[in-house]
């Protein structure tokens, strides 16, 4: 079935630290894979963006890679800061004519300063 | 430009109560959607539309109904509200134009069923 999960529910970092969040999904026909960021009280907002035919983009401050392989999707935040902490959510589109955003459960990223 | 904008941003209802959340959006995007987000989990695609005039069954649409009304307005409907339904509700548009992805969401409506 559809679905996209994520390994860690949690992930607490020191801030300066680069940090590591994990996304597994299982829809191998999904053509874009997105990270979201979710801070408390508001909407998700956008951070990066992957093709499915692409293994690794760089943002500012952040990198997503794609394993399809084992149908794996990450993203790096380099130099975590304060501000960085929210949940972070993976999520895969799939182009079935209204590109259907399915999202995962979400990690919460704390930083300590 | 304000983006997507839904109302209201707080309700209570009384169980077996209706009521519709309004969402619209100024970027003249073709797809908009509907989620809920219970506590300390992800959004849940409720219906989406990926233009006017057609809507479709997300993951959850059980108890629900939409409306796309014009390219900007897409209303979610509650017919006879149940203390399940008690959620943050999201609503978001995508252009679906030009290789970009990227959903925006508005900032949500809480919703208290009792």
């Amino acid at each position: 079935g559809e679905s996209v999960g994520l390994h860690l529910p949690t992930l607490s970092v020191q801030e300066g630290d680069n940090s590591i969040i994990n996304c597994a999904y299982s829809n191998s026909a999904s053509d874009y894979f997105i990270w979201y960021k979710q801070e408390s009280g508001k909407g998700p907002q956008f951070i990066i963006d992957i093709r499915s035919n692409m293994d690794k983009r760089q943002g500012q401050r952040v990198t997503v890679l794609l394993n399809k392989t084992v149908k794996h999707l990450s993203l790096q935040i380099a130099a975590t800061q304060p501000g960085d902490s929210a949940v972070y959510f993976c999520a895969e589109i799939l182009d079935t004519g209204g590109f259907k955003t399915i999202f995962g459960a979400g990690t919460r990223l704390f930083v300590k300063a | 430009n304000a983006g997507v904008t839904q109302t209201p941003k707080f309700q209570v209802l009384k169980t077996g109560q209706s009521m519709t959340l309004q969402c619209a959006q100024d970027m003249n995007h073709n797809s908009m959607y509907w989620y809920r987000q219970d506590p300390g989990m992800g959004l849940r695609l409720i219906y989406y539309s990926a233009s006017e005039g057609t809507t479709d069954k997300g993951e959850v649409p059980n108890g629900y109904n939409v409306s796309r009304l014009n390219k900007r307005e897409f209303s979610l409907r509650l017919e006879s509200a149940a203390p399940s339904q008690t959620s943050v509700y999201f609503c978001a548009s995508r252009s679906g134009t030009g290789g970009r992805n990227t959903i925006y969401f508005g900032e949500g409506s809480w919703l208290t069923v009792v």
